[in-house]
Formats: structure tokens, C-alpha cells, sequence
């Protein structure tokens, strides 16, 4: 298992520029998420879904756009970048069987937007 | 909406003393609060968590507690080694929503040796 996946591990932007960041899972996990970490904030949750075709917005959604056509992936659209979304981004996947829990992060895309 | 604060944001003790990190939660439905530890450029790792049907948890040298009615939680470690030095986080959510917890806005802890 690779666990959770993300592509690129860093990237660098101009403002108003689009891209797309690859999120991906194995475990067969239902639930995956989108973070952002800023400096002194802690993670923030920008979108999230519970399975396939469906999603939802969380704390900070303005500017991001998600879907998820397969259960294995997960993908966050920035639509017009700017330099208020430089950070970094944190795909997450979890289960839930009734007993136990457990959301696992990906390793991260450190986003710069000039 | 659920709303975390977490304190202090750094911490500084001597190696093999105690810390201890503190959150309080606004929502009263919140139910599931695990703590996560950051270390530097690496992704969040969970290192215990609790639910609110019990007041602790232990984990070898961590503990968990978990006040309800005061809505506030914190973590304890013991025998603090180098090692445990990073960032800690604290989350809420509902403990059949781990998928879109609220998070605490950090602590850096830093073990002298």
C-alpha cells in the first residue's frame, strides 16, 4: 500500500494561473479531505467528501474547487490563483467501522504563488 | 461552527520533565478529539485520541483528558525525551466525522536535553 498520495510535492505559481492538485488512496478508504497549514494556524479544512460523487465544503472552500468521480481520488482545482493560497496542502483519507477511526495524511504540495 | 483554541503555542521544558498541552472546544456535539504531531516539513501523524464516553486515555508516556463539561481536553507527556520535540495539534469533530476535524492552531514543543 502507498497510502495517501499527492502530486507535485511543491509548486510555484503566478498569480491568477490554475492547477490542479493530485490527491490519490489505496486503502479503499470512503472519506478523504483537503487541508490547508498556513504559519500559526494550524490545518484548515478547505473541502471534503464522503464518497464518490459527493462532496462538501468545509472552513476556507473560496477559490478551491473539488470532485470525486472514483473512490481513489481526490483532486483540489485552484481556479485563479492567488498569493493569499500560498501554503501547504494536506490530501487526507479515513475510514469509520463503528469502533476506530483514523484519518492518514498525505505528504504535503508547498504551494507558492507569486 | 466548531471553533478550537489551543494553549500555549510554544513550549520549552527540560528533557525527562512533564508537558502538557491544553484545548478547548466551543461545539457541544463534538465527541472524537485526537492529537497529532507535526515534525519539520514531515505530514501530521496521529499519536492517541479520545472519545467523549471516557475521561482518559493512556499511551505508554502519553495521556489524554477529556473534561465535557468544561469542553476542554489536553495532552500529557511524560519522561519527555528530544525526540518528542515538534508541533502538536489538538482537532475536534464527531466521532463518526474524523474527516472534517477542526484543528487547534499548534504548540511547538522544544525538549532541552
Amino acid at each position: 500500500n502507498a497510502g495517501v498520495t499527492q502530486t507535485p510535492k511543491f509548486q510555484v505559481l503566478k498569480t491568477g494561473q490554475s492547477m490542479t492538485l493530485q490527491c490519490a488512496q489505496d486503502m479503499n478508504h470512503e472519506y478523504m479531505s483537503w487541508y490547508r497549514q498556513d504559519p500559526g494556524m494550524g490545518l484548515r479544512l478547505i473541502h471534503y467528501s464522503v464518497g464518490a460523487g459527493i462532496t462538501d465544503q468545509g472552513e476556507v472552500p473560496n477559490g478551491y474547487n473539488v470532485s470525486r468521480s472514483t473512490t481513489e481520488d481526490f483532486p483540489l482545482r485552484l481556479l485563479s490563483a492567488a498569493p493569499s493560497q500560498t501554503s501547504v496542502y494536506f490530501c487526507a483519507s479515513s475510514y469509520y467501522s463503528g469502533a476506530k477511526e483514523t484519518q492518514y495524511f498525505g505528504p504535503g504540495t508547498r504551494l507558492l504563488v507569486l | 461552527g466548531e471553533n478550537v483554541e489551543q494553549h500555549p503555542s510554544t513550549l520549552s521544558v527540560q528533557e525527562g520533565d512533564s508537558a502538557v498541552i491544553k484545548c478547548t472546544y466551543s461545539d457541544s456535539a463534538s465527541n472524537y478529539f485526537p492529537w497529532y504531531k507535526q515534525e519539520l516539513g514531515k505530514r501530521p501523524q496521529l499519536i492517541i485520541d479520545i472519545r467523549s464516553n471516557v475521561g482518559e486515555k493512556k499511551d505508554q508516556r502519553i495521556a489524554v483528558t477529556l473534561n465535557k463539561t468544561a469542553k476542554h481536553f489536553s495532552l500529557h507527556i511524560t519522561e519527555t525525551q528530544p525526540e518528542d520535540s515538534a508541533v502538536y495539534f489538538c482537532a475536534a469533530s464527531t466521532w463518526d466525522s474524523s474527516y472534517k476535524l477542526i484543528f487547534g492552531s499548534g504548540t511547538r514543543l522544544l525538549v532541552r536535553p
